[in-house]
């Protein structure tokens, strides 16, 4: 089974503290996402990666960084926390190649809740 | 760019009760579709994909979806929902592209015993 772990289920951050959230995969994949989820706007992609050292924007990166020495390792970094990134946090890995060639689905991670006060 | 809707916010049922769950998606070419489970606390499960050949798709845990494409919709469905189905539900998008998927922003589920 493919297993995705996040580094935390829960943290506590002061605004302006700068945050990691780690998330490691077991399954050799190369792309690996995070997402943030907040309550009304499901699941939103911060950044993607496809391979090591490799990073790709999402649909929301402002705020966060991303980053990705080892293939199995995707860390998110907030560079100075602020009270509007408290939200749920969901990492998920796959295997390259089109969706339809190889009908590879994502794998998620149990998610990291982050309170910013 | 693809774009998914899931009308309901919440739904409630009884136990025992037939369930639809409502997926609309946007996308000009053949999707790609899935339906994700989140249980409260929770990272998602993938309950049944969509990518080609029989519209109807069988998933775990009693789920099924059928793909219409004159409608654009992908909807799930379960003909008896067990307590232990309350949870949030995704309907996701993806082109075949690249393996980027949209997300609907959630259907809660509430079963009443």
């Amino acid at each position: 089974d493919v297993k995705v772990t996040q580094s935390s289920r829960y943290l506590v951050k002061r605004t302006g503290e700068k945050v990691f959230l780690e998330c490691v995969q077991d399954m050799d994949h190369e792309n690996m996402f995070w997402y943030r989820q907040d309550p009304g706007l499901g699941l939103r992609l911060i950044y993607f990666s496809y391979d090591v050292k490799m990073k790709e924007k999402g649909d929301i990166p402002e705020g966060y960084s991303v980053s990705r020495e080892k293939k199995e390792r995707f860390s998110l970094i907030l560079e100075s926390a602020s009270t509007n990134q408290t939200s749920m946090y969901l990492c998920a890995s796959t295997r390259p190649g089109l969706a339809g060639d190889t009908q590879e689905t994502q794998y998620f991670g149990p998610g990291t809740r982050l309170l910013v006060l | 760019a693809q774009s998914v809707t899931q009308p309901d916010i919440h739904i409630t049922v009884s136990e025992g009760a037939s369930l639809e769950l409502r997926c609309n998606y946007s996308y000009g070419a053949t999707p790609y579709l899935f339906w994700y489970v989140q249980s409260p606390g929770q990272g998602l499960q993938l309950l049944l994909k969509y990518f080609s050949g029989d519209t109807l798709v069988q998933g775990i845990k009693g789920f099924e979806a059928e793909f219409k494409r004159s409608q654009s919709s992908f909807n799930l469905r379960k003909p008896s929902v067990h307590w232990s189905d309350a949870a949030e539900y995704f309907c996701a998008v993806a082109s075949g592209g690249s393996y980027i998927p949209t997300f609907g922003r959630g259907t809660s589920l509430i079963v009443h015993p």
